[in-house]
């Protein structure tokens, strides 16, 4: 079946350290997208990226790091410079950033700072 | 003003009811609009995508869009306890000069359909 798949489910991290979480696709689309949700606040673009090997900035990109290496997988990795950490992270993708099609979510990952 | 808008509910309504959700969007250049439905703790699920203007059925789900008031609803006939999540309407919004498409997402209505 072709998908997002987002790993792990449940992420528990400690001040000051640096997180990665995953994201795969199998559904051959260009685009990716990483974003935050916060109770009340809605989804919130962290970065997106159109084409392997290049990624832009969303709304609330401070703090958070990601790579493009193979069309298949974003990665985002939470620094120990975003503040605010604790929150729903989901991965998206569409066919392609250009076009404006259809965007498909992942399960998310849900992030807890102790 | 926002961009998407929708009243975050809750909605309660009895199983059986036609439920009616609603978003207003304030850029008249939207031309494409989707429909999601999520549940506590779940990723968002595509229910319908839509262009301009005019109605687009799917089993049980109805979309809605109306350019000329920039209203887009979503009606759900015969409701279902299952049917209780939070609903989300979004839109590609408009080309940036970059040529990217940044979505535009509403902050959810949850809906509860009882029993």
């Amino acid at each position: 079946d072709g998908g997002i798949t987002q790993s792990p489910k449940y992420l528990f991290r400690k001040e000051g350290q640096n997180v990665t979480l995953s994201c795969e696709q199998n559904l051959n689309h260009d685009a990716m997208y990483w974003y935050r949700q916060d109770p009340g606040q809605g989804l919130r673009l962290i970065y997106y990226s159109q084409i392997v090997n290049d990624f832009q900035k969303g709304d609330i990109a401070e703090g958070y790091s990601v790579s493009r290496e193979k069309k298949e997988s974003f990665p985002l990795t939470v620094t120990s410079a975003q503040k605010n950490p604790t929150a729903f992270y989901l991965c998206a993708s569409s066919k392609g950033v250009y076009s404006g099609n259809e965007q498909f979510f992942g399960p998310g990952t849900r992030l807890t700072v102790l | 003003q926002k961009e998407v808008e929708q009243d975050p509910g809750p909605l309660s309504v009895p199983e059986g009811a036609i439920v009616s959700l609603n978003c207003t969007y304030s850029n008249s250049a939207f031309q494409y609009f989707m429909w999601y439905r999520q549940y506590s703790r779940k990723g968002p699920e595509l229910l319908m995508y839509t262009y301009s203007s005019g109605n687009k059925e799917d089993g049980r789900f109805t979309a809605q869009v109306d350019k000329s008031s920039k209203y887009i609803s979503l009606f759900i006939r015969d409701s279902q306890p299952s049917d209780s999540a939070t609903y989300l309407c979004a839109s590609p919004g408009t080309m940036a000069t970059s040529g990217t498409y940044k979505y535009i997402f509403g902050t959810g209505t949850r809906l509860k359909v009882l029993a």
